[in-house]
């Protein structure tokens, strides 16, 4: 599975957009782009997933550049809820297949 | 829908003594992942199943740790002799083939 590379820590203001980057130059044709969250002393929490198209659920929009070799996690209007450390994986996405956690983005939303 | 639920929530025992924790993954879910994650290592994958049958156990530490699971609505992680450093909080996460895994709240393990 492809190496991901991401900021240590971020900032947000609550209500604004929290804009979440990830780089994965080494990304092959087949691997997905995964995010997922963890919030204090909870699992870990998916949040969206895409190949090559911009995807967008009720939780985030997914935004992957078109060489894929970088993603960026959008959280619309960020509350204090979403505080939590973001990790972005990529995985083929094979049967099952394992997750490999990087360090991911600790983001810190601010009243 | 009942998510995956994992027991105990917290476990805190002497060195040496066995320790299991368990696991029963959400229901029609046929891969069942148990991850490990300290402040040192992060979040890893220790072993996974499917179908019950274990796939993939190269993330497991040594001989120390073993894993089961007997049937489709039930795992178990288990630690004969425990030792300080397994000290950690244990994952147990569950997926129906390709769809996103779902996770546990964790057991905080804590071996003194």
């Amino acid at each position: 599975d492809a190496k991901t590379t991401q900021p240590t820590s971020m900032d947000c203001a609550e209500g604004r957009a929290a804009n979440l980057p990830c780089n994965h130059s080494t990304i092959s044709g087949n691997e997905y782009v995964y995010w997922y969250r963890q919030i204090h002393s909870q699992g870990p929490q998916y949040i969206i997933h895409g190949l090559k198209n911009n995807e967008t659920n009720e939780m985030a929009s997914l935004i992957i550049t078109e060489d894929r070799k970088s993603s960026t996690l959008i959280l619309p209007h960020a509350t204090l809820r979403d505080t939590a450390v973001y990790y972005c994986i990529v995985r083929v996405d094979n049967q099952g297949g394992k997750l490999i956690f990087g360090q991911g983005t600790e983001l810190s939303v601010k009243p | 829908d009942a998510g995956v639920i994992q027991s105990p929530r917290h476990e805190v025992t002497e060195m040496g003594q066995e320790v299991t924790l368990r696991c029963k993954p959400i229901s029609g879910h046929d891969y069942l992942f148990w991850y490990r994650q300290t402040m040192m290592r992060g979040l890893e994958l220790l072993i996974y199943f499917n179908n019950n049958v274990p796939i993939d156990d190269s993330g497991m530490p040594e001989d120390r740790f073993s894993a089961k699971m007997p049937n489709a609505s039930f795992s178990t992680l288990k630690i004969q002799p425990s030792e300080p450093r397994d000290s950690a909080v244990y994952f147990c996460a569950s997926s129906r083939n390709r769809s996103p895994q779902h996770f546990g709240d964790g057991t905080r393990l804590s071996i003194l």
